[in-house]
């Protein structure tokens, strides 16, 4: 069965980084596009990024463009979110997800792993 | 930007039937997906381009789309049934666009 295991999140203050890891199983990780999303504290999804199967395309959420980096390591079947000149605003549980075949759609979530950022 | 707007909360009866709108600017030209979140848990996909249902999904989940207007329909609304739904649509100024999301509650 599909699994989507996030890693990294915790307590950080502004201006600093954070990364977070993101482990997949039960599927051919290399074949599938795969998404960032994340949700505030009692608020709605935001969509973060998305990254190509192979890597090489990544397309950005407007609020994190030049400072979120998404990149992936197959070999490994690992989604990373690289987080530099983290803001308050950016706190948040952040989930990876797999891409549906359909494009452009979540079909597997995970779990998510929580990201506070202190002024 | 692109932005998909959702009444923030809709009340039903058990058994009844249940339609969450999701409007945004000639959404019925693209594909709407639907996702499902119960308190303190994931999201769950239950309709993806437009009318379509992932494997798993009970068929008393279903989608249309006319217009502007996305719907997403539960046909005789179960307890269960009873959490946050976000429609999402693609657009090409911002890849991904999630609607503020619809509190469901049965009652």
């Amino acid at each position: 069965q599909v699994q989507l295991v996030e890693s990294g999140g915790g307590g950080v203050q502004s201006g600093r980084s954070l990364r977070l890891s993101c482990a997949a199983s039960g599927f051919t990780f290399s074949s599938y596009p795969m998404h960032w999303v994340r949700q505030a504290p009692g608020k709605g999804l935001e969509w973060v990024g998305l990254i190509a199967y192979d890597g090489v395309n990544k397309f950005y959420a407007d609020s994190v463009e030049g400072r979120f980096t998404i990149f992936r390591d197959n070999s490994r079947s690992t989604l990373y979110l690289q987080m530099n000149s983290l803001r308050a605003e950016d706190s948040a549980v952040y989930y990876c997800g797999r891409d549906h075949s359909s494009g452009w759609v979540v079909d597997f979530w995970g779990q998510g792993t929580l990201v506070t950022v202190s002024s | 930007s692109y932005e998909l707007a959702q009444p923030p909360s809709l009340s039903v009866s058990p058994g009844q039937t249940a339609s969450i709108t999701c409007s945004g600017d000639k959404l019925g030209d693209k594909y709407a997906s639907w996702y499902q979140q119960k308190p303190g848990q994931s999201p769950v996909l239950v309709i993806y381009q437009t009318d379509k249902r992932p494997s798993g999904i009970p068929e008393r989940f279903s989608g249309s789309s006319s217009g502007n207007t996305a719907t997403l329909t539960i046909s005789g609304t179960q307890a269960m049934d009873e959490a946050d739904y976000y429609c999402q649509a693609w657009d090409r100024s911002t890849y991904v666009t999630f609607g503020g999301g619809t509190k469901l509650t049965v009652l």
